[in-house]
């Protein structure tokens, strides 16, 4: 079946370093990928799309590329923040119409002052 | 504000317990989802709602009773539950239809079962 692997966390870095998440995929048909994130107490909360190959989701200066030949979507920041700590999601979606999305585990980042 | 409200925040209740969590959202959409979030484990899909009919029932115990009497409006009953269910119990919404548009999250009910 679909399934979403994310890197293990917690990821620990210092402001103002670069971020990556490597997400990957497993898929039977053309999914939707996103990025989700979650701050303490929350739920989660949609960060980026991306609905088809080479596609590049970007909001707040975090990116990811939908890479269908390595079956990818990692995330990205140049620059993170100390208020970028959260939990942050990895999700797939069936649009094969059964409402299935499929999510990762999660990477825990903490970004230090 | 969301547009996916969850009541009651927080939860503690026994085994013995009956008690019932509570889904509203206010964005028109017509499909509608219940998560179990866990420490360490993924998401856990456990109902699916499409223009109120189940969809999706992912092998959820029967102490875990759905309820969707329309669109708007999703509740999770819950009865004898066991220790092992304590979890943040997540709701969702959806437009519905093909699988581009993203999920809609509430902020959760923390359940704990003493």
């Amino acid at each position: 079946g679909d399934s979403v692997t994310q890197m293990e966390g917690p990821v620990t870095l210092s402001e103002e370093a670069f971020l990556t998440i490597n997400c990957t995929y497993t898929a039977t048909g053309y999914p939707s990928l996103f990025w989700y994130v979650q701050y303490p107490g929350e739920g989660l909360q949609l960060l980026l799309k991306a609905t088809k190959a080479d596609d590049k989701g970007s909001n707040k200066g975090f990116e990811a590329t939908y890479r269908k030949e390595t079956t990818s979507f990692h995330l990205e920041k140049g620059s993170v923040q100390v208020s970028d700590s959260a939990v942050y999601f990895c999700a797939l979606s069936d649009v094969s119409g059964t409402y299935k999305y499929i999510f990762g585990t999660g990477t825990r980042l903490k970004v230090l002052a | 504000e969301t547009g996916v409200t969850q009541t009651p925040r927080h939860l503690v209740m026994g085994m013995t317990n009956k008690k019932s969590l509570k889904c509203e959202q206010h964005l028109g959409h017509n499909a509608m989802y219940w998560y179990k979030q866990s420490a360490k484990k993924p998401l856990e899909l456990m109902f699916v709602y499409n223009f109120k009919e189940q969809t999706e029932n992912n092998s959820v115990p029967s102490r875990f009773s759905p309820e969707c009497p329309n669109s708007s409006h999703l509740f999770l009953h819950l009865h004898t539950l066991q220790p092992e269910d304590s979890a943040l119990y997540l709701c969702a919404s959806s437009p519905g239809g093909t699988g581009n548009s993203p999920l809609h999250f509430g902020n959760g009910t923390r359940l704990t079962v003493t």
